[in-house]
């Protein structure tokens, strides 16, 4: 079982619509997670980081956090094309705090 | 621009040479780490460094990786005797002064190495 999963995708949503990306992990005593958003050929670049149970918005993106079932998710609401990229789900796990990643779930955005 | 920095950003070799690459993490801060990014995988844990100390390595890191920072500034990864599987995007990573958490890493553009 891989520490980090994610929904395997493609993921291809209308614009406009919401999209909804999950993703779980394995180590019960992991404390920070994050989504990185990663254009074709770039490097990753942060979005967004919950460390506590429940929402957190900023701007038309909402992470979500349940611990008890080791599960983090991100909602893009109002998606626009620009949205089309490959998100990663990451988690500090490791005495260096290292980040572990998930493989990605690659979105598209349809005008 | 995360103000992490990476040099070059694409190297193209032949099997069995070596190369080496550059980065220069954000200032002020004394944790840097590097990664290894296949196509259509995430990004894979390398190395870690807080100040010059090197203290973590991964699995992955075989002995024709070697990396430094010397005196806690900008950091090298060498790879000796490359071979095609070397091929990936180098990543470096550091937090950011006066984040919200030492734990959130910022990348820099990253190295694409390409073996032939």
């Amino acid at each position: 079982q891989k520490e980090v999963e994610q929904n395997s995708g493609p993921l291809s949503v209308p614009e406009g619509a919401i999209a909804s990306l999950n993703c779980t992990y394995s180590d019960r005593g992991s404390q920070s997670f994050f989504w990185y958003r990663q254009y074709s050929g770039k490097s990753p670049e942060l979005i967004m980081s919950i460390y506590s149970n429940g929402d957190k918005e900023d701007g038309r993106f909402t992470a979500q956090l349940n611990k008890a079932s080791q599960y983090v998710s991100l909602l893009i609401r109002d998606s626009q094309p620009s949205d089309s990229a490959t998100y990663l789900c990451a988690v500090n796990m490791g005495s260096a705090r290292q980040l572990t990643f998930g493989s990605g779930t690659q979105l598209t955005v349809l005008p | 621009d995360t103000g992490v920095s990476q040099d070059p950003r694409h190297k193209i070799t032949k099997r069995g040479q070596n190369v080496t690459f550059r980065c220069d993490p954000i200032s002020e801060h004394n944790r840097l780490y590097w990664y290894r990014q296949t196509l259509g995988q995430g990004p894979e844990f390398l190395t870690y460094f807080q100040n010059e100390a090197q203290l973590e390595k991964s699995r992955l890191l075989s002995d024709r990786f070697s990396a430094e920072r010397p005196k806690g500034s900008f950091s090298t990864l060498e790879i000796q005797r490359t071979e095609q599987g070397d091929s990936a995007m180098y990543l470096c990573a550091s937090p950011m002064p006066l984040a919200p958490s030492t734990d959130t890493q910022y990348f820099g553009p990253g190295t694409r190495l390409t073996v032939l």
